[in-house]
């Protein structure tokens, strides 16, 4: 089932402006990750954030999560055309069924991005 | 290595063939997870393997058989797929709990299946 709610669906922007993404979830979690693709392409990790944290840097992305309102955004300062893509929240929880266990990323709908030159 | 390797890149099958998907990894991921990806939609799991025991499957058809060789190699063998079974199909490896730096997946760039 999905379970994170990305919005917007769609952003246009210029280059050189910020872009932000908000994602919202419903149950607990152990941690929020950001996920990228490139049209049809495999996904690629952008950046985690753990349930007790509250904002994470890395590079020119900032990740805020607030656990009391189930939410996410994710800001990409500076765009550039080579960020257009697709991004995606998912929420990561522990599965311990049958044994050793796995994190189980539920993901959101997505927010497809278009930066333009 | 940080690399998940899947093949092939495309597949165009009928509804009465077999084929298989493979997806291979050498980072020391001891789970190792299927995910089905519609057009404009999001990855959905499917199954999901932890030290080569299947450990979820997500009510998926029987269609769709997994199989966890070894800890670096995971397969999906497809049977008797219907057209609606077209997608991007995304191989993903990760740490298991309890051994965790970064309890991120890593995603292959899946294989485009086209049933006919």
């Amino acid at each position: 089932s999905q379970q994170g709610e990305e919005d917007p669906q769609a952003l246009s922007i210029q280059e050189g402006e910020n872009a932000t993404m908000n994602c919202s979830y419903k149950t607990s979690i152990n941690n929020l990750q950001w996920y990228r693709q490139n049209s049809g392409r495999g996904l690629v990790h952008l950046i985690l954030i753990r349930s007790n944290e509250r904002e994470k840097h890395s590079g020119r992305l900032r990740v805020t999560l607030d656990t009391s309102k189930k939410s996410s955004s994710l800001l990409i300062t500076a765009s550039r055309a080579a960020d257009t893509a697709s991004y995606f929240c998912a929420t990561a929880a522990l599965n311990l069924y049958s044994g050793a266990g796995s994190y189980q990323l539920t993901f959101g709908k997505g927010t497809k991005l278009s930066v333009i030159p | 290595d940080t690399e998940v390797t899947q093949t092939p890149k495309h597949l165009v099958m009928g509804m009465t063939n077999k084929k298989s998907l493979k997806c291979e990894q050498h980072m020391g991921h001891r789970a190792m997870y299927w995910y089905k990806q519609k057009a404009k939609k999001p990855p959905e799991l499917m199954f999901v393997y932890s030290y080569e025991k299947l450990s979820i499957n997500e009510s998926v058809p029987s269609r769709f058989s997994p199989e966890c060789p070894n800890s670096s190699l995971l397969n999906l063998h497809l049977h008797a797929l219907q057209p609606e079974d077209s997608a991007l199909y995304l191989c993903a490896s990760g740490p298991v709990p309890g051994r965790v730096v970064r309890e991120t997946q890593y995603f292959g760039p899946g294989t485009r299946l086209l049933v006919l």
